[in-house]
């Protein structure tokens, strides 16, 4: 089936320095692949998106990287800060699914001041 | 303010209870969805709706039920038969279509005692 892997599991940082997450997916038709940070107890929010017809997407501090013949995408945060601190998910989903997305396991991402 | 309202925030179930978690949405999103979240985990599709009247069991849906009579409303059960119900439900929402930013809720933990 469908499936979406994340590593780290768990990332620690010190503040200022910067922060890479990776995910594979199996499904070869996906073409959406979002980006959650979720804090504790709350709701995941979506902090980028990209689309299978580009291969790389910056706002701010915040990069994801798309490499569709691998499969894989990345997630990139520089100059990180304590605010950072949450548990960061990859997610993906193909077209004829709309928001049916399959979520990697997440990542844990500590940034010590 | 528009957006996903999911309640309650805490919800105590007794063995054998039925229990039904709200979400409502003020967005005219068209498709909704619920997940679960267990401690370090991922989110796991349970249902999800494209239209009123209409839904889909997702990867995790047995013990649970899920009614659509409103756009704005897509309330789940958590039935007796599910046999670990101890988790964070998390409710989303989306226009719909390909690629369309995914908005979730505050979530609901729901506890067995």
């Amino acid at each position: 089936g469908e499936n979406v892997e994340q590593h780290p599991s768990t990332l620690s940082v010190q503040e200022g320095d910067s922060a890479v997450i990776k995910c594979t997916y199996s499904d070869s038709a996906s073409n959406y692949f979002p980006w959650y940070k979720q804090e504790l107890g709350k709701g995941p929010q979506l902090i980028i998106d990209i689309r299978s017809n580009v291969g790389e997407k910056k706002d701010q501090r915040i990069a994801v990287t798309l490499n569709k013949t691998a499969k894989h995408f990345s997630l990139h945060i520089t100059e990180t800060q304590p605010e950072d601190s949450a548990v960061y998910f990859c997610a993906a989903s193909r077209n004829n699914q709309g928001g049916k997305l399959i979520f990697g396991q997440g990542t844990e991402l500590s940034v010590k001041p | 303010d528009g957006g996903i309202t999911q309640s309650p925030k805490y919800l105590f179930r007794k063995e054998g209870q039925n229990v039904t978690l709200s979400c409502e949405q003020n967005l005219n999103h068209d498709a909704m969805y619920w997940y679960r979240q267990d401690p370090g985990q991922g989110l796991r599709l349970i249902y999800y709706s494209q239209i009123v009247n209409d839904f889909q069991k997702g990867d995790i849906a047995e013990g649970y039920s899920v009614s659509r009579e409103k756009k704005e409303s897509f309330p789940l059960t958590v039935t007796s038969a599910q046999k670990n119900p101890t988790a964070f439900y998390l409710c989303a929402s989306t226009t719909g279509g390909s690629g369309n930013t995914i908005y979730f809720g505050e979530g609901s933990w729901l506890t067995v005692v």
